[in-house]
């Protein structure tokens, strides 16, 4: 089975200019979860979506955005990025959220 | 509320033993552990769910104090592939995973 994917690998994006990652996840897999990944602060929740619906949010402002399509697609939208959004976005996949969760390699956005 | 975990770093010569600690002030359904090596994305361990038994591979257990809302990973005789970041997510009532901040593990020849 192939794993989780994640498009882009790296992005450079400058402040208030928008970004829109994307996370493919096992074949299967209905469950993604998006996390914020800073040196010192762990793995942060962003939020969960299963059968397209976002069942679950973290405490991010409103800039973090994100939809699942049929197929169990993920997309993450970041609108007017800030210095402070630089960070690894680790997308997982899983059957449902208390289950095992599969992790992507990771999109790793720096903010100019 | 993110779980603490504890110690934040440790330092190990190969052979030894390690416990890492992950507490959670709200009740935890579930309790999952992950290893992140430099530069890669974080790879599960083992899962502990409420009311179930203490799971673990040959070196590597773990266990889940529901009443203590804390769980334990236990690594013996420790290997050079075990460095890493060891990651607890606890799993609530709500449905999402909350990590801790990690444990970086440093094992030495």
């Amino acid at each position: 089975k192939a794993g989780v994917t994640q498009t882009p690998r790296y992005l450079i994006k400058t402040r208030g200019q928008q970004v829109t990652l994307s996370c493919s996840p096992i074949s299967g897999h209905r469950s993604v979860s998006w996390y914020q990944q800073t040196p010192g602060q762990g793995l942060q929740f962003l939020f969960e979506y299963f059968s397209e619906t976002q069942r679950n949010k973290g405490n991010f402002p409103g800039r973090f955005s994100g939809r699942q399509f049929s197929n169990s697609r993920s997309e993450m939208n970041v609108s007017t990025l800030e210095l402070g959004d630089s960070a690894l976005y680790l997308c997982a996949s899983s059957l449902d959220w208390a289950l095992t969760q599969y992790f992507g390699p990771g999109t790793r956005l720096l903010v100019l | 509320q993110q779980p603490v975990q504890s110690p934040q770093a440790v330092i190990l010569r190969e052979g030894e033993d390690a416990v890492i600690n992950c507490s959670s002030s709200k009740a935890l359904y579930s309790v999952h552990w992950y290893r992140q090596k430099h530069g890669e994305a974080p790879v599960f361990l083992m899962i502990l769910l409420k009311g179930g038994e203490q799971k673990g591979h040959e070196k590597i257990s773990a266990s889940f104090n529901e009443k203590k809302q804390q769980s334990s990973l236990y690594l013996t005789a420790s290997q050079l592939s075990y460095s890493g970041t060891y990651f607890c997510g606890t799993g609530g009532s709500q449905g999402n995973l909350i990590f801790g901040k990690g444990t970086k593990l440093s094992v030495k020849p």
